[in-house]
C-alpha cells in the first residue's frame, strides 16, 4: 500500500545550525510533496512544497529537495532558531482526489 | 484573513454520546479535508467534501461516521455513539478549487471519549 516514512523520529540540533529532515516515499505515481510543521496543540502550519517535475525549491531559510529515483524528499532548514521546534511532517499527494499520506513525524528540538 | 476555523477546540464526551465537529474554510475556498490524528501519529485521510458533494470518503469509517458540507454553513463532521477509540485530534483543512493540493490546516478540534 501507499506509506510515507521518515528516517529519524527525533533531531537535536544547536541554534545557528542547518538542521535536514528527511523522508522516504513509495508511490512512485506522487507528483506533489508538501511538508508540514506542527506545534504543539496547533494544526499543521504549510513550509513549502514541490512538484515532481522538480528537484529543489527554496523559500525563506527552507529548502526542499526531492530525488524521484530513491523517491526521497528532504527538508533544509538554514540557520535553525528555537521557533523552529516543531514536529516536521512530509505528505504526499496528487492523486484523483487530492488527499495528502502524511509520514508519522519528525520531533526538531532546538538548542539554545 | 481568518484561517481555517474549527470548533469546538476540545470537546468531551461520555461513551454512546454523538460528536459534532465543525469547519469553516478559509473565505473563497470550496473544499474541505478532514483528517484524524492520534497521539504520536501522523494525520489520517478522512474526507474530501466540495459544496453539497462528498468526493472521496476512502478514509473515513464505514460506520458511525458521516460528514457534510452544506451550500450554506460549515461543514460538519459527525460521530454517532462515541467510543473511547474515537479520542483524537481532528483536522480540517480547505483549499481553493484552483489548487487542489495545497491544504492549510485548522487548530483541529480535540475529542476526548470518556
Amino acid at each position: 500500500g501507499e506509506s510515507v516514512g521518515l528516517h529519524l523520529p527525533t533531531l537535536s540540533v544547536q541554534e545557528g545550525d542547518n538542521s535536514i529532515i528527511n523522508c522516504a516515499y513509495s508511490n512512485s505515481a506522487s507528483d506533489y510533496f508538501i511538508w508540514y510543521k506542527q506545534e504543539s496543540g496547533k494544526g499543521p502550519q504549510f513550509i513549502i512544497d514541490i512538484r515532481s517535475n522538480m528537484d529543489k525549491r527554496q523559500g525563506q531559510r527552507v529548502t526542499v529537495l526531492l530525488n524521484k529515483t530513491v523517491k526521497h524528499l528532504s527538508l533544509q532548514i538554514a540557520a535553525t532558531q528555537p521557533g523552529d521546534s516543531a514536529v516536521y511532517f512530509c505528505a504526499e499527494g496528487g492523486g484523483a482526489t487530492n488527499k495528502l499520506i502524511f509520514g508519522t513525524g519528525t520531533l526538531l528540538a532546538v538548542q539554545p | 484573513n481568518a484561517g481555517v476555523m474549527q470548533n469546538p477546540r476540545h470537546l468531551v464526551r461520555r461513551r454512546g454520546q454523538e460528536a459534532r465537529l465543525r469547519c469553516s474554510p478559509m473565505k473563497g475556498h470550496s473544499h474541505v479535508y478532514w483528517y484524524r490524528q492520534l497521539p504520536e501519529e501522523g494525520l489520517k485521510f478522512m474526507v474530501y467534501l466540495q459544496k453539497e458533494n462528498i468526493i472521496d470518503e476512502s478514509g473515513m469509517p464505514k460506520e458511525r461516521f458521516s460528514a457534510e458540507f452544506p451550500k450554506e454553513g460549515p461543514s460538519i463532521l459527525r460521530i454517532q455513539q462515541v467510543v473511547r477509540g474515537d479520542s483524537a485530534a481532528y483536522f480540517c483543512a480547505s483549499s481553493p478549487p484552483t489548487s487542489g493540493e495545497t491544504q492549510y490546516f485548522g487548530p483541529g478540534t480535540r475529542l476526548l471519549v470518556l
